[in-house]
């Protein structure tokens, strides 16, 4: 079971990039690692996931070095509406018998 | 739309009165889950169903039951619900299938208050 680690808070000023590290030093070989956000009250929000390397969609990047030991999300030019708890994911849903383990997340404070 | 739906979305019970919150989906979903959120501990899984009459536990079992009778549904029941179990409860949704990651699709939650 992949265990992540993410620091607790971080604080950004808006129009700048932030970088969100996770850590899973037991990552396994077919796990994908997905990133969510979560907004008070309301359910998560998945934002991106990859295998290796990078991703990049709309709304962020996901950066995976080779030994996938670690990942960070990337969220270019935050506005304040991107104030929330964001969550490092990293498991596969098809395996069967493992449950999935969301951490506790980083909030993000975007300040003006 | 495509959306997870829950219901109730607020519930106020006692101790010991048998209680279930539905969830239902419709994007076809084979896997889905429940998952319980409290303060400063994050998301903690429930129960997971991989498809129809599949049924596995996640972190935290204890006290909660589910069943999936149909691909769409996946109540989640408590028996004989305990102050403990006062929590934020959230229902997912995926295709789960092999290549297609881990991306679940949550409702809106149920806040359950036991006294």
């Amino acid at each position: 079971l992949a265990k992540t680690t993410q620091p607790i808070s971080m604080d950004s000023y808006e129009g700048q990039e932030v970088n969100i590290t996770c850590s899973h030093n037991n990552i396994a070989t077919n796990d994908y690692i997905t990133w969510y956000q979560q907004f008070p009250s309301q359910g998560p929000r998945f934002i991106i996931q990859g295998y290796k390397t990078k991703v990049t969609n709309e709304v962020a990047s996901l950066f995976i070095p080779a030994d996938r030991k670690s990942s960070t999300l990337s969220l270019p030019r935050v506005s304040l509406s991107d104030t929330a708890v964001y969550y490092c994911l990293v498991g596969v849903l098809y395996s069967g018998n493992t449950p999935l383990v969301f951490g506790k997340g980083t909030r993000l404070s975007v300040i003006a | 739309e495509a959306q997870v739906t829950q219901n109730p979305r607020y519930l106020i019970t006692v101790t010991g009165k048998k209680l279930t919150v539905t969830c239902s989906q419709n994007m076809n979903h084979e896997y889905m889950s429940w998952y319980r959120q409290d303060p400063g501990l994050g998301l903690r899984q429930i129960y997971y169903s991989m498809n129809v009459e599949v049924t596995d536990k996640g972190d935290v079992p204890e006290g909660y039951k589910v069943s999936r009778k149909e691909k769409r549904n996946f109540p989640l029941i408590l028996e004989s619900p305990s102050p403990n179990q006062t929590s934020l409860y959230f229902c997912a949704s995926s295709l789960g299938r092999e290549g297609l990651g881990n991306e679940q699709f949550f409702g809106p939650g149920t806040r359950l208050t036991v006294l």
